[in-house]
Parts: C-alpha cells; structure tokens; sequence
C-alpha cells in the first residue's frame, strides 16, 4: 500500500531534550516535506527537500533540522525542543512534476513540557 | 507574498443542505489549487485540484470546485452534505514553477440534523 508513515505517532518530551520523528514513503517520490499544525493558523512548512540531499527552508524553520540520506525517508529533528515546538506534525510526499498531489502522513502529535 | 486566505473559520449546516467553502489566493500568475480535507484525528485527504482547462473540477465524496480567475477564487462546493463531512477543510496552492505549498488557515465544517 502507497503510503507515508511517521513514528512515533504521540510523543511527550521536557524541554532540551533531544528528538528524532521519522518520516518515511514508499511511492519513490522526489520530494518530501514537514509541516506544523497549530490551531487557527494551519499548516505551515518547516523544511522540504527536493530530492537526496537536497534540503531547503520553509516558512518556520527555526529550531528544527532535517536530513535527506536516502530518498524514502525525511526525518525531522528537534535538538533542543521547546514548549513553543507543541505541535501536530505532517510529513508529506510527492512525486517530482509540478503541481502533483502531496500525499500526507497520518501525523504526530508532540507536548513539550 | 503568496498567499492562500480561507475567510469563514468555522461554518455549521444542516444535514442534506448545500455547502459552500471559500478560498481566495494570491499569486503572481494562476497557481495550482488544492482542496484538502482533515477527519478528526486524520491525516490529510485530496478532495481535488485544479491544474488548467475546465473551471469546474469534480472530486471525490461529491465535492466539486469552481476556479474563477476574475475573483482570484477557488470555492468548494457540495450539493448535499452529509453528518460525515463534518471536519477541517484547507485550500491551497503552489505555483507553476513547483514552489511549496501554501495553504489556507482553514474551514472548520459542522453539520447539525
């Protein structure tokens, strides 16, 4: 099945500690991407990457890093979350022409405390 | 900027009347335009998208949109809605030239007996 998953899919951390959420596709799309979700705002882009390391900034990147090794999988990494980082977390997907559809994860939600 | 603005926050309609969603955009030329939809608790689900050609496109669970380029506009319509179409709905677009997409803030849809 065609799908893009992310793990952990809740996580609650303290603030400063050091945290991975993996994101990965199985459609061998080109480009991925990570949003937040925060109530009245929408979704906002952190990162997108255009393919294999190939990786540039959103709209809201500060505090957040991400890494493309390999083209299925995007990871989105928080070094040193803060509160203000409680969010819901997209990752999505898409295959490389223009305007195609992005194919989105199931979501995590993340409290830091 | 490019922009996506979703003017109705939250809309309630009874079950079996017409429904109509708003969006506006702001784009140096016509970008693509994307309906999605978000189930509590859900990821995000395409309804449809407008690329070129006919204004009027359909899409899935009986959802259709109009593109009006005089208006800037891609409304989202539906004829007769059920109690499951309650949920968020997000407009957006990217441009011709495969930018990010940028959405809408969202319609929070309620549907009452």
């Amino acid at each position: 099945e065609a799908q893009v998953t992310q793990n952990p899919r809740y996580l609650i951390t303290v603030t400063g500690k050091k945290l991975t959420v993996t994101c990965s596709q199985n459609m061998n799309h080109e480009y991925m991407s990570w949003y937040r979700q925060d109530p009245g705002l929408g979704l906002r882009q952190i990162y997108y990457s255009m393919n294999v390391e190939v990786t540039d900034k959103g709209d809201v990147p500060e505090g957040y890093k991400v890494s493309r090794k390999e083209k299925r999988n995007f990871p989105l990494i928080l070094e040193s979350p803060s509160p203000n980082q409680t969010s819901l977390y997209f990752c999505a997907s898409k295959s490389g022409g223009r305007g195609n559809e992005q194919f989105f994860g199931p979501g995590t939600r993340l409290t830091v405390l | 900027a490019q922009s996506v603005t979703q003017p109705d926050i939250h809309i309630t309609v009874s079950e079996g009347a017409s429904l109509e969603l708003r969006c506006n955009y702001s784009y140096g030329a016509t970008p693509y335009l994307f309906w999605y939809v978000q189930s509590p608790g859900q990821g995000l689900q395409l309804l449809l998208k407008y690329f070129s050609g006919d204004t009027l496109v359909q899409g899935i669970k009986g959802f259709e949109a109009e593109f009006k380029r005089s208006q800037s506009s891609f409304n989202l319509r539906k004829p007769s809605v059920h109690w499951s179409d309650a949920a968020e709905y997000f407009c957006a677009a990217s441009g011709t030239g495969g930018t990010p997409l940028v959405f809408g803030k969202g319609t929070r849809l309620s549907v009452i007996a």
